[in-house]
């Protein structure tokens, strides 16, 4: 069974630094291409990041470029975020998501169940 | 980026009732659409891919139709367990984007 269990959701202050992580389980974790999706109460779900299977290349939203940095330790089955310059609209719970296929494919066939991030003074 | 529409927004039916949710995206995505669904304090679940694909695991009530820039969602006999807010996205062009979300309640 696969799972995905993200942590290090934290209350933090405008303008401060986090590290996400996400804990991978249940299939052969240096085959997939992964992702870090978001929810807002008020933007919905927003896709943010993705890094292929080797931590060779990543993307991001332009809404969290150059503050947001995705990486991945297959060595560990994990895949981390780190989270800088953190503004009140970053405020969100944060999915860890495997994609279908090895070379992206932008299918989210496994969620985690996400950590709350909340950026407040 | 392409911006995905749903409708309705919510929905109240009984169990039993046929349910359909309708996704329009801005743009030509042929058929790199897929739903999924999701229920408070739970992962999100990916229930069709492709517009029509239904992904393994998921019961048959669901299916999905569509190509271009419309898409439905149906739900042929609601059950207790099908009560959550569904999700359509696009997969055509980066970076991907998910609708508003359309929440299903009980009746």
């Amino acid at each position: 069974e696969v799972r995905l269990v993200e942590s290090g959701g934290v209350v933090v202050q405008p303008g401060g630094s986090l590290r996400l992580s996400c804990a991978a389980s249940g299939f052969t974790f240096d085959d997939y291409t992964m992702h870090w999706v978001r929810q807002t109460p008020g933007k919905g779900l927003e896709w943010v990041s993705v890094i292929s299977w080797d931590g060779g290349s990543t993307y991001y939203a332009e809404s969290v470029k150059g503050r947001f940095t995705i990486s991945r330790d297959n060595s560990k089955n994990s895949l981390f975020l780190q989270i800088t310059r953190l503004r009140t609209e970053d405020t969100a719970f944060y999915y860890c998501v495997k994609d279908m296929a090895m070379s992206t494919s932008w299918y989210f066939d496994h969620w985690g169940q996400g950590t709350l991030v909340t950026v407040s003074s | 980026d392409i911006q995905m529409t749903q409708s309705p927004s919510s929905l109240s039916a009984s169990v039993g009732d046929r349910v359909t949710i309708t996704c329009r995206a801005s743009q030509y995505i042929s058929t790199y659409l897929n739903w999924y669904q999701r229920k408070p304090g739970k992962a999100p679940k990916l229930l069709i891919y492709a517009a029509s694909s239904l992904q393994s695991g998921v019961p048959s009530r669901f299916s999905g139709i569509g190509s271009g820039t419309a898409f439905t969602l149906t739900i042929s006999s609601l059950q207790p367990e099908d009560f959550a807010t569904y999700y359509c996205q696009q997969s055509y062009t980066p970076p991907p984007t998910f609708g508003q979300g359309t929440k299903v309640e009980i009746k």
